[in-house]
Parts: structure tokens; C-alpha cells; sequence
């Protein structure tokens, strides 16, 4: 496994513009995660994908972010019209079909910081 | 519905002392139950699951858990911290039917006086 692998690890925008943030999960997993970590804060869950579909999304999730797994493999979270309160770490995980509670991986993150 | 309370958001411990970091998890059907660590700046890792197979967990790094129903706890411990201990740790849980995300705890900030 190479892990889970997110990009940029950093961004910095201003107020208003749109971001997009990229994960690529293990390989051979179909389950794929968005969460958001707040300073002091563990991560609260955004929404999750089995393959290519979209299964749940959270009511954390606005009108403003969108996220996509096209192919069922990479996935992109993209926030529009960004606001201050959209700074955050924005962590994508992975794992396989649930069996018997199987290990969500997570990965490095994306911080987000909107000034 | 699944929640979960992490008693005490920082925890103090001397170098070579026991480590005991508290959770309480709330979840109507049997959890799964996870113990996750995290570095400044980075991802989580995890440390040990819970996945309905024997109560007492062991982990990486010489920690272990242990799953209480009576309780509804699944505190972490670990005989002698070391320095390389320090950092956030976050309880999770998620139900071992229906409901497939995992649920965190607000965390514990472990820290090591050396």
C-alpha cells in the first residue's frame, strides 16, 4: 500500500475564491471519505463515496463544497466562494467494503487557510 | 445514533509513568471502536481497533485498550510513556451495522514531562 495521498498539503487563498482539493486512496479500496479537522477539534465527518457514488453527505457539507469520485479511484472536494470559516484540515480516508468493522486509512490532509 | 466522549482534553504524564487516556462511546448497536493518533501537522494513525473479538486490544507502539460494555468505555493505556508519546489522540466509533462513518471524540492532547 502506498497510502492514502492527498494534495496540496497547503493552500492559502483569498476570500471568495474557489479551491479543489485532490485525494488518491489505496488502491483496491472503494470506500473514500471526506472529513474536516478544526483547531482543538477532532475530525467531523463531510461526506463518503462507494466507488463512484455518492452515498451520504452531511449537513456540514453547504451548497458551496462539491465532491466527486468520477472513476470510482481519485476523488476531488472543491469548495466555491470561499469564506473564512472554510479554514480547516480537510483529511481524506479510505478502506475496503465494510467487514467486520475494516480499518479506514486516512491521509495527511489538506490545510486550508482562507484570508 | 453513535457518540463519543474523551474525558479530559489534556493529559500530563512523566516520562515512564502510565499512560491512561479515557473514552466513552454512546451507540445504539455494537460499535467498532478505534483509538487514532495524530503528529502536529498531520494525518491520523491508527494506533488499534475494536472489532468485536477479544475485549483487550493491542496496538502499535505498546499500547493497548480495553473494551468495557458494562462500561461503555474503551480507554487507552500504556505502561511506561515514552517522549515520542506526545501528541492528540482521538477515540472513534462507528456501527458494526447500518451507519458507515466514524464517529470522533474532541481528542486528548498527550503530553510527557521529561
Amino acid at each position: 500500500d502506498t497510502g492514502v495521498s492527498q494534495n496540496p498539503r497547503h493552500k492559502i487563498t483569498k476570500r471568495g475564491q474557489n479551491v479543489t482539493f485532490r485525494c488518491d486512496p489505496i488502491s483496491e479500496h472503494n470506500r473514500l471519505y471526506w472529513y474536516r479537522q478544526t483547531l482543538g477539534q477532532g475530525p467531523e465527518f463531510l461526506t463518503y463515496f462507494q466507488n463512484e457514488a455518492q452515498l451520504e453527505k452531511s449537513r456540514l457539507l453547504s451548497d458551496r463544497f462539491s465532491a466527486e469520485r468520477p472513476k470510482g479511484s481519485f476523488s476531488t472536494l472543491e469548495i466555491q466562494r470561499t469564506e473564512q470559516g472554510d479554514s480547516a484540515m480537510y483529511l481524506c480516508a479510505s478502506s475496503r467494503d465494510r467487514t467486520s468493522g475494516n480499518t479506514i486509512y486516512f491521509g495527511e490532509g489538506s490545510w486550508l487557510t482562507v484570508v | 445514533a453513535q457518540s463519543v466522549t474523551q474525558l479530559g482534553s489534556h493529559v500530563s504524564v512523566s516520562e515512564g509513568a502510565l499512560v491512561l487516556l479515557r473514552c466513552n462511546y454512546s451507540s445504539s448497536v455494537p460499535p467498532y471502536l478505534f483509538w487514532y493518533v495524530q503528529y502536529p501537522n498531520q494525518g491520523l494513525q491508527l494506533l488499534l481497533k475494536y472489532t468485536s473479538a477479544a475485549t483487550l486490544v493491542k496496538g502499535i507502539n505498546g499500547f493497548e485498550a480495553e473494551f468495557k460494555k458494562s462500561e461503555t468505555s474503551f480507554h487507552l493505556t500504556k505502561p511506561s510513556a515514552h517522549m515520542s508519546d506526545a501528541a492528540e489522540y482521538f477515540c472513534a466509533v462507528i456501527s458494526s451495522i447500518g451507519n458507515e462513518k466514524l464517529t470522533f471524540g474532541t481528542g486528548t492532547r498527550l503530553t510527557i514531562i521529561p
